[in-house]
């Protein structure tokens, strides 16, 4: 089975820089995913790391540590428009070697003016 | 751009009603999902489908069935609905090759509301 793990409401203030932190136990890592979901919408896809380090896509970046069992999604320079949920998703192929994504419960994001 | 498309955004429906969950999409994809989303639980598999004719049990199958007769279409069947299946119910799609970084496309969600 899988846990994984993140905080459920952050508040940041726009232009800052906000870190959203993932934890995750799986018994087959084959990647993590990140989502942004607006109210009422469909979650969209934000960043994939497999290796260890940090992937850099414009303002936003994920980082990944598969030793520590942890990721976190970094978002520079905030925009109101980045109020949103922001979730954690893991492929896991350990347990049943099924290729569907687990998902965190998610965080959900308010950027203030 | 692909687009997996959800028959309808709201639903109401009375208890032990068939209902079901139609999406489309329309790139070709050979995976399809079903997934629920309520608060505090995030998203929940429910089944999924590798290819035509094929599917499997997600983590919340009871009372559920799903149905891929054709590629671009997967149902999603509550056979008796029950008040505790009303949910966010999201249905996504993956290419085999690009989905393994792309992962999902989704659709824009089935709100359903049994009473």
């Amino acid at each position: 089975g899988q846990n994984i793990d993140q905080p459920t409401e952050m508040t940041a203030t726009e232009g800052a820089i906000v870190q959203i932190n993932c934890t995750y136990q799986t018994s087959g890592f084959n990647g993590l995913f990140w989502y942004q979901q607006h109210a009422g919408e469909a979650p969209t896809f934000l960043s994939y790391n497999v290796l260890d380090g940090l992937e850099e896509k414009g303002r936003f970046s994920s980082f990944l540590s598969r030793s520590k069992g942890y990721s976190y999604l970094l978002l520079k320079e905030l925009q109101m428009k980045d109020s949103a949920s922001y979730l954690c998703a893991v492929r896991d192929i350990g347990d049943t070697g099924r290729r569907a994504l687990t998902f965190g419960s998610g965080t959900r994001l308010q950027v203030q003016p | 751009d692909v687009k997996v498309t959800q028959s309808s955004r709201y639903l109401v429906k009375r208890t032990g009603e068939k209902v079901f969950l139609e999406c489309v999409q329309d790139m070709d994809h050979e995976n399809m999902f079903w997934y629920r989303q309520d608060p505090g639980l995030g998203l929940r598999l429910i089944y999924f489908s590798y290819d035509v004719k094929m599917k499997e049990k997600g983590d919340i199958p009871e009372g559920y069935s799903v149905s891929r007769e054709k590629k671009e279409r997967f149902s999603l069947i509550l056979e008796s609905a029950s008040t505790n299946q009303t949910s966010m119910y999201l249905c996504a799609s993956r290419d085999r090759a690009t989905g393994f970084h792309y992962g999902y496309t989704f659709g824009s969600g089935t709100r359903l509301t049994v009473v």
